[in-house]
């Protein structure tokens, strides 16, 4: 099993410019999450999705859309990027939302 | 306010050691859990220990322990027996779930664990 995947790895991106993070996962976990790392800032919640079909804000929504596409996947679309959405993005799942999270490698991206 | 508190950005501790990774937390919600995560220097979230906040024992996973305080609003790690591939980054985290579910990390605290 592959757990949690991510695409891509890096990106860079113009000011403006749009893209899709793209986060699937082979667990049959029912919940799916989307953080963002900055440097001294620990992880923050941009969206999660309970269950296939739901999703809701998290403390750091702005800027962010999301899509469950199925019970595998969730993506992250960043609409006109901005260079404060300059971050490191994971893309985590849980079996349910009390339990713990299994998070995937990261997508380092650089918006200038 | 932070709702969650690592006030200790960095520690060091002797190979063979036991050390204390300190987190407090901040919630009205009767209901909620609290999390610690390891980040290696190569950048994955690894899971390390769960604590309900109505479990009444201290959680424990192997050389991991969960030093919970309920009144003091403070879920302390433990790691007993220190190994050289404990040196990473520490995050604590908490799920509320009376009031919608959020999941809050804390700023972290480096871990160096020395031959």
């Amino acid at each position: 099993n592959a757990g949690v995947t991510q695409t891509p790895k890096f990106q860079v991106l113009k000011t403006g410019q749009s893209m899709t993070l793209q986060c699937a996962q082979d667990m049959n976990h029912n919940s799916m999450y989307w953080y963002r790392q900055d440097p001294g800032m620990g992880l923050r919640l941009i969206y999660y999705s309970a269950s296939e079909g739901t999703t809701d804000k998290g403390e750091v929504p702005n800027g962010y859309n999301v899509s469950r596409l199925n019970k595998r996947e969730f993506s992250l679309r960043l609409e006109s990027a901005a260079p404060s959405q300059t971050s490191v993005y994971f893309c985590a799942s849980s079996e349910v939302l009390a339990d713990e999270q299994y998070f995937g490698p990261g997508t380092r991206l650089t918006v200038t | 306010a932070q709702k969650i508190t690592q006030t200790q950005p960095g520690m060091f501790v002797q190979e063979k050691e036991a050390v204390t990774l300190d987190c407090t937390y901040d919630t009205s919600d009767q209901s909620y859990g609290l999390f610690w995560y390891k980040q290696p220097s190569s950048g994955e979230m690894i899971f390390l220990i769960y604590q309900g906040s109505y479990d009444e024992q201290n959680a424990t996973e192997g050389r991991y322990s969960l030093n919970f305080q309920k009144a003091r609003k403070s879920a302390n790690l433990v790691i007993s027996a220190s190994q050289l591939g404990d040196s990473a980054m520490y995050f604590c985290a908490m799920r509320e779930r009376d009031t919608g579910n959020q999941f809050y990390f804390g700023t972290g605290t480096s871990l160096t664990v020395i031959p």
